[in-house]
């Protein structure tokens, strides 16, 4: 099936840095990636829909000028968490749709946990 | 809009029970998507089904099924003879054809099967 990497997949920073993030659709064209975010025992948010040729559309509550996404390609999504700070640390996980027809099929990579010291 | 529910926060069994994971699911389109995740503590999200709207068959998978009833808008989660490596957070997601494909997730059902 096809594979979604993201990397890293840890990283631990000091508050007020910037951490980017990368989400690549190994096997397949994704002109749409999801970015999603998870708090410890909560569910998995969404927080932005990547599109390639043009800009990131953010969910309600999303700061896009601390969440910037850039989709370089067709293959490749990147989060830069700009100026950290503690209460960014989360899980950040990325997903890739594939259609065809009706199908929906959804791969997601293995997700990076970020923690902001 | 969207909405999924899972109403059971945390699910202990002994090894060897069977043990039902609910999913309620909310929407007004007519074609939609409808998935479950297993994610273990290592965080990595395991697919274990994907079923569209117009297919309400239900699946077996091993020791895994589900049912699909889109009279009552469930799409129940059954394991059968609990192990152990069960354990885990299972989460309940549905999609929309129209739109841009997102998943809208349940809060999850964490799962312990005790030995």
């Amino acid at each position: 099936g096809a594979v979604v990497s993201q990397h890293p997949s840890r990283v631990i920073c000091k508050s007020g840095t910037s951490v980017k993030i990368e989400c690549r659709s190994l096997d397949f064209q994704a002109t749409t990636m999801f970015w999603y975010r998870q708090f410890p025992k909560q569910s998995l948010m969404l927080m932005a829909t990547s599109n390639e040729g043009s800009k990131a559309t953010y969910e309600q509550g999303v700061e896009k000028d601390k969440f910037l996404i850039n989709h370089a390609s067709l293959t490749l999504s990147t989060l830069t968490v700009t100026s950290a700070h503690p209460e960014d640390s989360s899980f950040y996980i990325c997903s890739a749709p594939r259609l065809a027809g009706t199908s929906n099929e959804q791969f997601f990579g293995p997700g990076t946990r970020l923690t902001v010291l | 809009a969207q909405k999924v529910t899972q109403a059971q926060t945390e699910i202990s069994v002994v090894e060897k029970e069977d043990v039902t994971l609910d999913c309620v699911y909310e929407t007004r389109d007519t074609t939609y998507y409808l998935f479950w995740y297993k994610q273990p503590p290592s965080g990595e999200l395991v697919f274990l089904i994907r079923r569209n709207s117009f297919d309400e068959q239900n699946e077996i998978s091993g020791r895994y099924s589900w049912n699909f009833q889109k009279s009552t808008s469930s799409f129940n989660f059954t394991i059968t003879a609990s192990q152990v490596v069960d354990s885990a957070v299972y989460f309940c997601a549905l999609s929309v054809l129209k739109g841009a494909n997102n998943l809208f997730f349940g809060t999850g059902t964490r799962l312990t099967v005790i030995p």
